[in-house]
């Protein structure tokens, strides 16, 4: 499983854009980079899956350089209930692969200020 | 539609009882997993179903902790003789492996207290 470097911690303040940088520089050719989000006293939550280029949704968007050594996550205009930690896996997403020891680390600690 | 449900929400045990610890997963959903977050830190995996195959249990740290799963529904995890490094929040999650075996629906977990 690809060893996955996040930043411990953010500040940001509402209305701003967020950007955490996720570094994965062992990712494998089958690996897929997805994102969870966490709030307090609550279980992780996908927010995005990328395996190369860009990928949008209604909640962020996640940039892949082509080297794949790299993500970032992209959280357009922050609000306070953005506050959470940020998680960043790297694993093969096909189904025999299932199941290999799954470790989220520590995550980014995001805050947004007012 | 219903997510994942745990039970209990809280559960205070004294050292060395038994624990055992419920998942429901969403329906529909072959794979389940369950993790173990100590407070402050990243989730550690603990096992993980996937349909009829056996379970991959490479995550459980001791021969205390087990986990059976009836078919593709509820999940038990049980923590026998707990000691009070078992203390964490005990979190369930399941997938529909079509989709990626990462995209994963956590429930809200299981905070489990050894006093």
């Amino acid at each position: 499983l690809a060893k996955t470097t996040q930043p411990i911690s953010m500040d940001s303040y509402e209305g701003q854009e967020v950007n955490i940088t996720c570094s994965h520089n062992n990712i494998a050719t089958n690996d897929y980079i997805t994102w969870y989000q966490q709030f307090p006293s609550q279980g992780p939550r996908f927010i995005i899956q990328g395996y190369k280029t860009k990928v949008t949704n209604e909640v962020a968007s996640l940039f892949i350089p082509a080297d794949r050594k790299s993500s970032t996550l992209s959280l357009p205009r922050v609000s306070l209930s953005d506050t959470a930690v940020y998680y960043c896996l790297v694993g093969d997403a096909g189904i025999k692969a299932a199941g290999n020891k799954l470790t989220f680390g520590g995550g980014t600690r995001v805050l947004v200020k007012p | 539609g219903a997510g994942v449900s745990q039970s209990p929400s809280n559960k205070v045990t004294e050292k060395g009882k038994d624990v055992e610890l419920r998942c429901d997963p969403i329906s529909g959903h072959t794979a389940l997993y369950w993790y173990r977050q100590r407070l402050g830190q990243g989730l550690e995996f603990l096992i993980y179903f996937q349909g009829n195959s056996a379970p991959d249990k490479s995550g459980l740290p001791s021969d205390r902790f087990s986990a059976e799963r009836t078919g593709e529904s509820v999940s038990t995890l049980t923590i026998q003789r707990t000691q009070q490094e078992d203390s964490a929040v005990y979190l369930c999650a399941s997938s529909l492996v079509d989709r990626g075996a990462y995209e994963q629906y956590f429930g809200p977990g299981t905070r489990l207290t050894v006093t």
